[in-house]
């Protein structure tokens, strides 16, 4: 069965600081990965994703992502964070079908001043 | 115009009554979900369509109905409301890549 762990409730950086938010899936195939980004009242959008080939897939607003195998993780960097960064971010998979999507339980990322 | 919108965006009532939440897509896809995000933000699937029919539903009580006119709606529809039923509903499109497009979310009280 699919399923998605994301270690870090939450998370608090400085801003200018660089960010890494981790996800593990467990699957059996290659899956579909995904991050989204959930702002406070808002409903969930699409950071970037990874169906196959280069493991490192970039995604909008400078957030990257790196697809390892080995160790079943997909993730999330970026290298300087803005304010405007905040909010609660999830990670998912699909099954290769493309109909069910399983999502983390999210990490809340705080930004300091 | 919204790609994917529901409608209520706040809901609030009271234990027993039913209600409705309707979503509507103008992007073409042919699958359709309905999401819950209960208070500590965990998102679980309820229901899939593909093209009004029901392909997914996660064991979800059967006070829950979903329905689907057509390939542009999804509708759900919650009987004998109960206080564990609040929560953010939300609705989301697939074009069957995986990524998911969605409503802007409506939230449901049950006092």
């Amino acid at each position: 069965a699919q399923s998605v762990t994301q270690p870090d409730i939450h998370i608090t950086v400085s801003e200018g600081a660089s960010l890494e938010l981790r996800c593990n899936y467990s699957y059996g195939a290659t899956p579909y990965l995904f991050w989204y980004v959930q702002s406070p009242g808002q409903g969930l959008q699409l950071l970037l994703k990874y169906f196959s080939g280069d493991t490192l897939v970039q995604g909008i607003k400078g957030f990257e992502a790196e697809f390892k195998r080995s160790q079943s993780s997909f993730n999330l960097r970026k290298p300087s964070v803005h304010w405007s960064d905040a909010a609660e971010y999830f990670c998912a998979v699909t099954n290769t079908g493309g109909f069910k999507t399983i999502f983390g339980a999210g990490t809340r990322l705080f930004v300091k001043a | 115009d919204t790609a994917v919108s529901q409608t209520p965006k706040y809901l609030v009532t009271q234990m027993g009554n039913d209600k409705s939440i309707k979503c509507e897509q103008n992007l073409g896809h042919d699958t359709m979900y309905w999401y819950k995000q209960d208070s500590k933000k965990f998102l679980k699937i309820m229901f899939s369509y593909n093209n009004k029919e029901l392909i997914i539903n996660e064991t979800v009580p059967n006070r829950f109905s979903p329905k689907s006119p057509d390939k542009a709606h999804l509708n759900l529809h919650i009987n004998s409301l109960e206080l564990g039923d609040s929560a953010v509903y939300f609705c989301a499109t697939t074009a069957n890549t995986g990524e998911l497009f969605f409503g802007e979310g409506s939230r449901l009280t049950v006092l």
